[in-house]
C-alpha cells in the first residue's frame, strides 16, 4: 500500500505564473487534508476535502488560492499568480475517517517562487 | 482555543545521552496529543499519540510521551539518543470541536545529534 503521493516533489515557479500541487492520498482514504510550512515554522492548516466536497478551508488565503478533489483523480492545491511570499512547503495529508484515526502525511512540495 | 507550545527551538545532545524535547499543550476539551518527526526534506512521520487512554504513550524508535494534565505537559523522551534521531520534532494537538481532525501544529524543536 503505497504511502500519501505527492508531486512534484520541487516546484520552480516565476512571480504571476501559476502553481499545482498534487495529491493521491493512500489507498481507501477518502479524507484529504492541505497544510502549509513557512520556513522556520510549524505547520498550518489550509483546507480539508472529502471526494468532491470542501468541508473546511478556514485556513485558505481569500484569494488565489483553490483546493478540489475530484471523484476521480488527484487532489490538486492550485496557486494563482504566485507571489514570493508563497514560497513554502505544502503537505499533503490523507485519512480514512474523520476522528480519532492517523493522518499519514506525504513527503511535501517544496515551492519556490522566484 | 487548543494550542500547543514548544518550549525549545533547539535541543543538543550527545549520542547515547537521554532525549527531553517538552511540550505544553492549552486546551478546552480532554486534547488528542501527537509527536511528529520531520528529517530533513522528508514529510511527517508519527511518533507515538495520546488519546485519553494511558498516560504515559510509547512510541516507535524508542520514544514515548506522558500525558500529565495537572503540568499540561506531553514532553518527549527517550533514554539514550541515536544519530539518526537528528531531525525536527513537532508537538501537535488535534481540535475536537471542528468535526474532523483538525491538527494544530507546535513551532517545532530541532534535534542535533552529536558523536
Amino acid at each position: 500500500n503505497a504511502g500519501v503521493m505527492q508531486n512534484p516533489r520541487h516546484l520552480v515557479r516565476r512571480r504571476g505564473q501559476e502553481a499545482r500541487l498534487r495529491c493521491s492520498p493512500m489507498k481507501g482514504h477518502s479524507h484529504v487534508y492541505w497544510y502549509r510550512q513557512l520556513p522556520e515554522e510549524g505547520l498550518k492548516f489550509m483546507v480539508y476535502l472529502q471526494k468532491e466536497n470542501i468541508i473546511d478551508e478556514s485556513g485558505m488565503p481569500k484569494e488565489r488560492f483553490s483546493a478540489e478533489f475530484p471523484k476521480e483523480g488527484p487532489s490538486i492545491l492550485r496557486i494563482q499568480q504566485v507571489v514570493r511570499g508563497d514560497s513554502a512547503a505544502y503537505f499533503c495529508a490523507s485519512s480514512p475517517d474523520t476522528m480519532n484515526t492517523e493522518a499519514f502525511f506525504g513527503q511535501g512540495t517544496r515551492l519556490t517562487v522566484v | 482555543a487548543q494550542s500547543v507550545t514548544q518550549l525549545d527551538s533547539h535541543v543538543s545532545v550527545s549520542e547515547g545521552t537521554p532525549v527531553l524535547l517538552r511540550c505544553n499543550y492549552s486546551s478546552s476539551y480532554s486534547p488528542s496529543l501527537f509527536w511528529y518527526v520531520q528529517h530533513p526534506n522528508k514529510g511527517l512521520q508519527l511518533l507515538l499519540k495520546y488519546t485519553s487512554a494511558a498516560t504515559l504513550v510509547k512510541g516507535i524508535n524508542g520514544f514515548e510521551a506522558e500525558f500529565k494534565k495537572s503540568e499540561t505537559s506531553f514532553h518527549l523522551t527517550k533514554p539514550s539518543a541515536h544519530m539518526s534521531d537528528a531531525a525536527e520534532y513537532f508537538c501537535v494537538v488535534s481540535l475536537m470541536n471542528t468535526g474532523f481532525q483538525k491538527l494544530v501544529f507546535g513551532t517545532g524543536t530541532r534535534l542535533l545529534v552529536s558523536p
